[in-house]
């Protein structure tokens, strides 16, 4: 079945303490990127990756890493979470740029 | 830049047609995108319109007018499934982003 899997989809932490969200994509897509979602602002994009290796910056890259090392996975790294990252971040992937999207399931994160 | 506006939330009657706008204000993009979005799910795909006019898929049709920087879709014969956030997005030209508008929340009603 074609999905894109994120993982965890719910986590609670506390601020400062390194945590990556995964994504993984089986259909062989070229474009990647990440999202967070919060009322009000709709779903605005963090980083997005054009192809292996290939990454850059989306609207709200600030305090988040990703790379890009495997065309399926897509990894989102918060090094020192803050409170103001407490969000609902989603995954999606897409054959190339201006194609359909496929979207993870979410993962709430919570800072404390 | 690419500010994308939509209105925030409409209520429609079930069996009703419902038209949810979208505006925009970019120099150019390639194509406009609109979503599904229940709460608490992640987003599905609707349509793509990349050239002008009319594009109708079973209940769901979407329109694009360039000129005028505005898109709309339109819900026919509402059902209660309708009910959720329907988005749009677009990719202007020289950006690889993609920039969604904030959501237009579909309330239908008995």
């Amino acid at each position: 079945e074609a999905q894109v899997t994120q993982n965890p989809r719910y986590l609670i932490t506390v601020t400062g303490k390194k945590l990556t969200v995964t994504c993984s994509q089986n259909m062989n897509h070229e474009y990647m990127s990440w999202y967070r979602q919060d009322p009000g602002l709709g779903l605005r994009q963090i980083y997005y990756s054009m192809n292996v290796e290939v990454t850059d910056k989306g609207d709200v890259p600030e305090g988040y890493k990703v790379s890009r090392k495997e065309k399926r996975n897509f990894p989102l790294i918060l090094e020192s979470p803050s409170p103001n990252q407490t969000s609902l971040y989603f995954c999606a992937s897409s054959l190339r740029k201006n194609t359909e999207a496929f979207f993870g399931q979410g993962t709430r994160l919570t800072v404390v | 830049g690419q500010n994308i506006d939509q209105p925030t939330e409409m209520t429609a009657t079930e069996g009703a047609i419902v038209q949810i706008n979208c505006t925009y204000q970019t120099s150019g993009f390639n194509g406009l995108f609109w979503y599904q979005q229940h709460a608490g799910e992640a987003p599905t795909f609707l349509s793509y319109n990349v050239l002008d006019g009319l594009e109708e898929k079973g209940r769901f049709s979407s329109f694009l007018s360039r000129s005028k920087g505005y898109s709309y879709l339109l819900l026919k014969e509402l059902q209660m499934k309708d009910s959720a956030s329907y988005l749009c997005a677009v990719t202007p030209y020289g950006n690889n982003r993609l920039a969604f508008g904030k959501g237009n929340q579909v309330v239908v009603i008995p």
